[in-house]
């Protein structure tokens, strides 16, 4: 079974201040991991992903496999960062067809 | 390029009813995924469809089911609707459904009311 957790349902911080959105896995696979992004009034869509090891925004994510976790950073908050945050898992093999399992999201807040 | 979009965005049906809900991947794409979003159980896999085959499917129920065309528009149905069907239906669409280097890009939803 696979299964990603986000602990915090609502972060807040203020603009300027460094930001980490916290992802925890469990996965007997190879995984890969991923950030989504949904803005207000917006669609869901990709922030980035493990593999290609980018920074999208400012916001970077490392894939700490012995501790199972995915967090997504950021070191300087912007209030049009405030969205709520995914964090989705697949398999790295690709034989996860079409599927990539959630988290509960985390709804970021970034006050001015 | 014109997004996935889905139709209809909003609907309301009363228990026992069926439903169908369609969606239009972006030009090109050839896989189709459902999920489900509900306030408890978030993000949910319903199906896969590639080339008009199910590659893979989620935990529901048999009154879950889908299809694809060969243009590869995707419908899901939904038979003797129950209360907890209520949710936010999401159909995305990818060139391959594998994620290594592909993107799954969204639509905006069905939202899908059960009374």
């Amino acid at each position: 079974a696979q299964r990603v957790t986000q602990p915090e349902k609502l972060l807040s911080v203020f603009k300027g201040a460094p930001v980490e959105l916290k992802c925890n896995y469990s996965y007997s696979g190879s995984p890969e991991l991923f950030w989504y992004v949904q803005y207000s009034r917006q669609r869901l869509q990709l922030l980035l992903r493990h593999i290609s090891r980018e920074s999208i925004k400012g916001f970077t994510a490392d894939l700490n496999k012995g501790e199972t976790s995915f967090h997504l950073k950021k070191p300087f908050a912007q209030e049009e960062d405030s969205a709520m945050y995914y964090c989705a898992l697949t398999n790295a093999g690709g034989t996860s067809y079409g599927k990539l399992t959630f988290g509960q999201g985390t709804i970021l807040t970034v006050h001015p | 390029k014109a997004g996935v979009t889905q139709t209809p965005r909003y609907l309301i049906k009363t228990r026992g009813q069926q439903v169908t809900l369609s969606c239009s991947p972006i030009s090109g794409h050839r896989s189709v995924s459902w999920y489900q979003q509900t306030p408890g159980q978030g993000l949910q896999f319903l199906f896969e469809y590639f080339s008009e085959t199910q590659r893979n499917k989620g935990n529901f129920p048999g009154r879950f089911s889908g299809r694809q065309f060969s243009n590869s528009r995707s419908e899901m149905n939904v038979s003797t609707l129950e209360l907890g069907d209520s949710a936010l239906y999401l159909c995305a669409s990818s060139l391959s459904g594998q994620f290594l280097t592909d993107t799954q890009y969204f639509g905006p939803g069905t939202r899908l009311t059960v009374l």
